[in-house]
């Protein structure tokens, strides 16, 4: 497909476990972003990467989080030891270069039981 | 003081009705303006880029107002599929793209 692709779709995991979500940007753009939205709330930024820069990780809430992004194209998102408060949709978004409007996939909704 | 900020409505209008929204940017330094609509339990999508001379797209205008650092868009003849919520966005340097709260909008039969 030529939009942005995030799996899984939906994810139900224990209290404590790790989870890893991921993204496929659309081909050739070098600017990707992780977001996470709670039900009802604006977005909140995690991490950003452009080219092969170093990422801005200044979104990220904790140190259970990372992300890396292989080969500059499938990005991951970890979440070791998850807390119920880690629940809500993790969004993915691309652009062609980190000047322009980003495309968002369908996000990932991961819920912490 | 937040970045960017937005009034959340909710705006009510009935179809037809011309409609527009204003956002503030704290930062000076941003440089590329975006509008984006989210409808519930979906992925925001671009709506368009805001430039400084002011673009259209069909019912839709975005101004950008640098002296006074607002942003605004214009909906002429609403219909009821433009009920969403409309994301401000901007970007500055290498840093990634902001995003307002939002403001809802609510167009009624």
């Amino acid at each position: 497909g030529a939009g942005v692709s995030q799996s899984p779709s939906n994810k139900v995991t224990e209290k404590g476990k790790d989870v890893e979500l991921r993204c496929d940007p659309i081909s050739g753009h070098t600017a990707l972003y992780w977001y996470r939205q709670s039900l009802g709330q604006g977005l909140e930024f995690l991490i950003y990467f452009q080219g092969n820069s170093a990422p801005d990780k200044s979104g990220l809430p904790s140190d259970r989080f990372s992300a890396e992004r292989t080969g500059g194209s499938v990005s991951t998102l970890t979440i070791q030891r998850t807390q119920q408060e880690d629940s809500a949709v993790y969004l993915c978004a691309s652009s062609l270069d980190g000047g322009q409007g980003a495309f968002f996939g369908q996000g990932t909704r991961l819920t912490v039981v | 003081r937040k970045e960017v900020e937005q009034d959340p409505g909710p705006f009510n209008v009935p179809e037809g009705a011309t409609v527009a929204f204003n956002c503030t940017y704290s930062n000076s330094a941003s440089q590329s303006f975006f509008w984006y609509r989210q409808d519930c339990r979906k992925e925001p999508k671009l709506l368009m880029s805001v430039y400084s001379s002011g673009n259209e797209d069909g019912r839709f205008t975005a101004q950008l107002n640098r002296a006074s650092q607002y942003i605004s868009l214009l909906i002429r003849d609403s219909k009821l599929s433009d009920s969403a919520t409309y994301l401000c966005v901007v970007k500055r340097g290498r840093r990634a793209l902001t995003f307002g709260s939002g403001t809802r909008l609510q167009v009624q039969p």
